[in-house]
């Protein structure tokens, strides 16, 4: 069972490239999140979504856009790279059931130049 | 707007020393609150869950409590071992939209414990 899984691992991009995060689940779980993780700021909601074809705006939307096209996916877009994106990301669901936990991935790290 | 506080920042203690560590919010009204372990360059993993309804959770040698009235979290570790060095987060499901999943982190206590 392969969880949740991200690619890539690292990334490094040049200011104003566009890319993608891919975030792949084996579980069914119908939430599916975006966080990242910066130093000294702990992890912060990026987008989410509970459920195919459903998402919604977390702490810091912008400069990310998300679909949900599959329960499985839940990739992230950065439409015009910055260095204040420079960050790790880290994908997460869970089934959506009280008391379930988040699972996360082990994260893409990020370089922007 | 909520915001969680871990304290202290960094922990070295020697092996087998039962040790707690900190966590307080800003907001009582909350879903639930989670303790998850971060290991260098790696993912999240959860440990404990506890429910605003609950007072504790345990799992093996942890024990997770919350005091919602207070906004207070501990996460207690008995006779530590040096596989428990690790960053431990604790993180409140405040629900953005109303989603359970979705969490408010503090930044966390790096643990150590030396052989």
């Amino acid at each position: 069972n392969a969880g949740v899984t991200q690619t890539p691992k690292f990334q490094v991009l040049k200011t104003g490239q566009s890319m993608t995060l891919q975030c792949a689940q084996d579980m069914n779980h119908e939430y599916m999140s975006w966080y990242r993780q910066d130093p000294g700021m702990g992890l912060r909601l990026i987008h989410y979504s509970v459920g195919a074809g459903i998402t919604d705006q977390g702490e810091v939307p912008n400069g990310y856009n998300v679909s949900r096209s599959t329960t499985e996916d839940f990739p992230l877009r950065l439409l015009s790279a910055a260095p204040s994106q420079t960050s790790v990301y880290f994908c997460a669901s869970n089934p959506g059931l009280i008391g379930s936990p988040l699972h996360f991935g082990n994260g893409t790290r990020l370089t922007v130049t | 707007k909520q915001e969680v506080t871990q304290i202290p920042a960094a922990l070295s203690v020697p092996e087998g020393e039962n040790l707690v560590l900190n966590c307080s919010f800003t907001d009582s009204a909350i879903y639930n609150l989670q303790w998850f372990r971060q290991d260098p360059g790696k993912g999240l993993t959860s440990l404990l869950l506890i429910q605003s309804s609950q007072r504790e959770q345990t799992s093996g040698r942890l024990n997770a409590s919350l005091d919602k009235s207070s906004g207070r979290s501990t996460l207690y570790i008995a006779a530590s071992q040096p596989g428990d060095s690790a960053t431990y987060l604790c993180a409140v499901g405040r629900g953005y939209g109303g989603s359970q999943g979705n969490l408010i982190f503090g930044k966390g206590t790096k643990l150590s414990v030396k052989p």
